[in-house]
C-alpha cells in the first residue's frame, strides 16, 4: 500500500475555490490510479473522481462541471479543485488509490476498489 | 451510473453473524466492495472483488453475491466491529458508486 496525506485550506468561502492536495509516498505518482472521495458529516461516501497515471480523468457526472484533478510528477502528488463551491460542499475530504488492478471481460483495465486512503481533511465553506 | 442500497442499520448480540446487504443493478456485472468506517477514522477495505480478504482482515468477514444483491457477513460479531460499512462498484467507465452505508449496532 502506498501512503496517502491531504492538505490545503480548512476553511472556503462561498463562491470560491475548493484546493487541496494529496501526497504519495510509498509509490510514484506515475503508477495507479488516484481518486478524490469526500464525505459531508453524518453522510455517506460520495467519489469526486479520479486522475488516471497517464494524466486522463474521470469525474462524477454530478460535479464534473466544477471539478479539476490534475497531476504533479515532479512532486509526486495529485490535486483537487473544485470551483463555485457552496455550504454543501462542507465535508470531509479524503484521496483514495488501490494498488490492485484487473482486466474485465471488455479488456479494460480495472481498479479493485479503494485499498489506501488518506487520514481525509475537513473543508468548512462558510463566509 | 449505478445505485446501491444498503439497510440504514443491523443489529446484533456479540458472538452472533452479522449480514449487510447490497442491493443494485450493478451486479452481478460488476465487483463488489466493501468498507468499513469507525467514527473519525478513513474507511478501510474488507472486501474486495466480491470474495476476497485484504491481507490483515480478520477471517471473520467474507463476501457473497446473489444476482442483484451482495451481502458482507461478519461471523462471530465482536464488539470492535461496531462501524459503518459502504458497499462499493464502479461501472464500465470506471465511475465509482457507493452505498448509502450501513450502521452496524453490536448489542
Amino acid at each position: 500500500q502506498v501512503q496517502l496525506q491531504e492538505s490545503g485550506p480548512g476553511l472556503v468561502e462561498p463562491s470560491e475555490t475548493l484546493s487541496l492536495i494529496c501526497s504519495v509516498s510509498g509509490g510514484s505518482i506515475r503508477s495507479y490510479y488516484w481518486s478524490w472521495i469526500r464525505q459531508p458529516a453524518g453522510k455517506g461516501l460520495e467519489w469526486i473522481g479520479r486522475v488516471y497515471s497517464s494524466g486522463s480523468t474521470n469525474y462524477n457526472s454530478s460535479l464534473k462541471s466544477r471539478v479539476t484533478l490534475s497531476l504533479d510528477t515532479s512532486q509526486n502528488r495529485f490535486s483537487l479543485r473544485l470551483s463555485s463551491v457552496t455550504a454543501a460542499d462542507t465535508a470531509v475530504y479524503y484521496c483514495a488509490t488501490t494498488t490492485n488492478y484487473f482486466y474485465d471481460s471488455s479488456g479494460h483495465y480495472r481498479p479493485a476498489g479503494f485499498d489506501s486512503w488518506g487520514q481525509g481533511t475537513l473543508v468548512t465553506v462558510s463566509s | 451510473s449505478y445505485e446501491l442500497t444498503q439497510p440504514p442499520s443491523v443489529s446484533v448480540s456479540p458472538g452472533q453473524t452479522a449480514r449487510i446487504t447490497c442491493s443494485g443493478d450493478a451486479w452481478p456485472k460488476e465487483y463488489a466492495y466493501w468498507y468499513q468506517q469507525k467514527p473519525g477514522q478513513a474507511p478501510v477495505f474488507v472486501i474486495y472483488k466480491d470474495n476476497e480478504r485484504p491481507s490483515g482482515i480478520p477471517e471473520r468477514f467474507s463476501g457473497s453475491s446473489s444476482g442483484t444483491r451482495v451481502t458482507l457477513t461478519i461471523s462471530g460479531v465482536q464488539a470492535e466491529d461496531e462501524a459503518d460499512y459502504y458497499c462499493q462498484s464502479a461501472d464500465s467507465s470506471g465511475s465509482v458508486v457507493f452505498g448509502g452505508g450501513t450502521k452496524l449496532t453490536v448489542l
